[in-house]
């Protein structure tokens, strides 16, 4: 089975930096993503690791350990707007061979002036 | 403008009654996916498509079905709902399953059985 993990709720202030974990448990790890979701809103892609280190997209970046199972994503210059759950998804073989995407419940987070 | 279009947006209905939410995508994306997104549970797989006229279960089937006659289009389709498929529904496209090829989603579906 797959077991993903991260916190419920963060909080942080404007300017400063995030980090938000995320451990997961599963049979056939074939690459970890990160979505962000605005309330009420759709899930958009923020990054993509299936390497272990570090991948980085302007204010965030996203690091991978494999043999830890192991992510977390680093949010820095950290701006109102970026207050929205964080969706951990792992990408497992399954036991069919087919590779679908399994969510964490998402990590809430505000940021506050 | 490449996305992933789902109606209705909102939807209140009275358990029994048939319904379908509708999903289409205009990027050609082979593999679709239905989601629904509770309070706590996070957005659980309903029913995937690889392609037209493949379609298999995910984690929580029960109480739905869906079809793939098209390439562009996966509705949902809840034959007799009840209030506990009252939820956020998310319609999802992507090339493949394999890559770094992210999932698309539509705009949600927000479905009150009553």
């Amino acid at each position: 089975g797959q077991n993903i993990d991260q916190p419920t709720e963060m909080t942080a202030t404007e300017g400063a930096i995030v980090q938000i974990n995320c451990t997961y448990q599963t049979s056939g790890f074939n690459g970890l993503f990160w979505y962000q979701q605005h309330a009420g809103e759709a899930p958009t892609f923020l990054s993509y690791n299936v390497l272990d280190g570090l991948e980085e997209k302007g204010r965030f970046s996203s690091f991978l350990s494999r043999s830890k199972g192991y992510s977390y994503l680093l949010l820095k210059e950290l701006q109102m707007k970026d207050s929205a759950s964080y969706l951990c998804a792992v990408r497992d073989m399954g036991n069919t061979g087919f590779q679908k995407l399994v969510f964490g419940t998402g990590t809430r987070l505000l940021v506050s002036p | 403008e490449a996305q992933v279009t789902q109606n209705p947006r909102y939807l209140i209905t009275v358990t029994g009654k048939k319904l379908t939410v509708t999903c289409s995508q205009n990027m050609n994306h082979e593999y679709m996916s239905w989601y629904r997104q509770d309070p706590g549970l996070g957005l659980r797989q309903i029913y995937y498509s690889m392609n037209v006229e493949v379609t298999d279960k995910g984690d929580v089937p029960e109480g739905y079905k869906v079809s793939r006659k098209e390439k562009r289009n996966f509705p949902l389709i809840l034959e007799s709902p009840s209030p506990n498929q009252t939820s956020l529904y998310f319609c999802a496209s992507s090339w493949r399953t394999g890559g770094g090829t992210e999932a698309f989603f539509g705009q949600g579906t927000r479905l009150t059985v009553v």
